[in-house]
């Protein structure tokens, strides 16, 4: 069973819609970290979070400590928010992954 | 900001080969990762270092090793290339307790 595991696997919205990605984890964490993929990209760092809430632009990073579960937010979506979304949960210096979940935002 | 660089994008070598991918880092980050990444399983860890001369297997060394010779610069080596090692090899580096930088990804084709 993967340490951190992301839901939906995929997931398709019209542009303007609310969207919601979920991490569960089961380890003890320093910091959780959400990341953006875009095909063919690179991968690139969102957020860290350690507890509460952070935003930036339209997206918004929750995490529960005491339930190790996180949200990723994006609020009126645009095609451009299309890429896939990783989990990634920090244990002193070594990182571990969901498998990512991947969004497409229709005009 | 802070740049991570993979000395390329696509390669293709023949089974048996030894490849060498090189990661380069220019901000003074003593860890430094090499994951691959397959459909549907993730990001996995291969090795990592905390330190120059240092480094740590992660969930799945086997046929590869790793060189640091200098902070700034992580080198993952196939030493006989499979076709099973047909991957996207990225590299990342981060500070103690903060965020983690990637390279772009060596899409890497083993014939």
């Amino acid at each position: 069973k993967n340490e951190v595991e992301q839901s939906p696997q995929n997931l398709t919205a019209q542009e303007g819609e609310f969207i919601t990605i979920n991490c569960s984890y089961s380890v003890g964490i320093s910091a959780l970290h959400w990341l953006q993929q875009h095909p063919g990209g690179g991968i690139v760092s969102l957020f860290m979070l350690s507890s509460g809430k952070k935003k930036h632009g339209r997206l918004i990073a929750t995490i529960n400590i005491q339930e190790k579960h996180s949200s990723l937010h994006i609020t009126a979506s645009h095609p451009r928010d299309s890429a896939v979304y990783i989990c990634a949960v920090r244990r002193g210096n070594q990182f571990y992954f969901g498998t990512g979940t991947s969004l497409t935002v229709i005009p | 900001d802070v740049k991570v660089t993979q000395s390329s994008r696509y390669l293709v070598k023949r089974t048996g080969e030894k490849v060498f991918l090189e990661c380069v880092q220019d901000m003074d980050h003593e860890n430094m990762f090499w994951y691959r990444q397959d459909p549907g399983l993730g990001l996995r860890l291969i090795y990592f270092s905390y330190d120059v001369k240092m480094k740590e297997k992660g969930d799945i060394p086997e046929g590869y090793s790793v060189s640091r010779e200098k902070k700034e610069r992580f080198s993952l080596i196939l030493e006989s290339a499979s076709t099973n090692q047909t991957s996207m090899y990225l590299c990342a580096s981060s500070l103690s307790g903060e965020k983690l930088f990637f390279g772009s990804g060596t899409q890497l084709s083993v014939l």
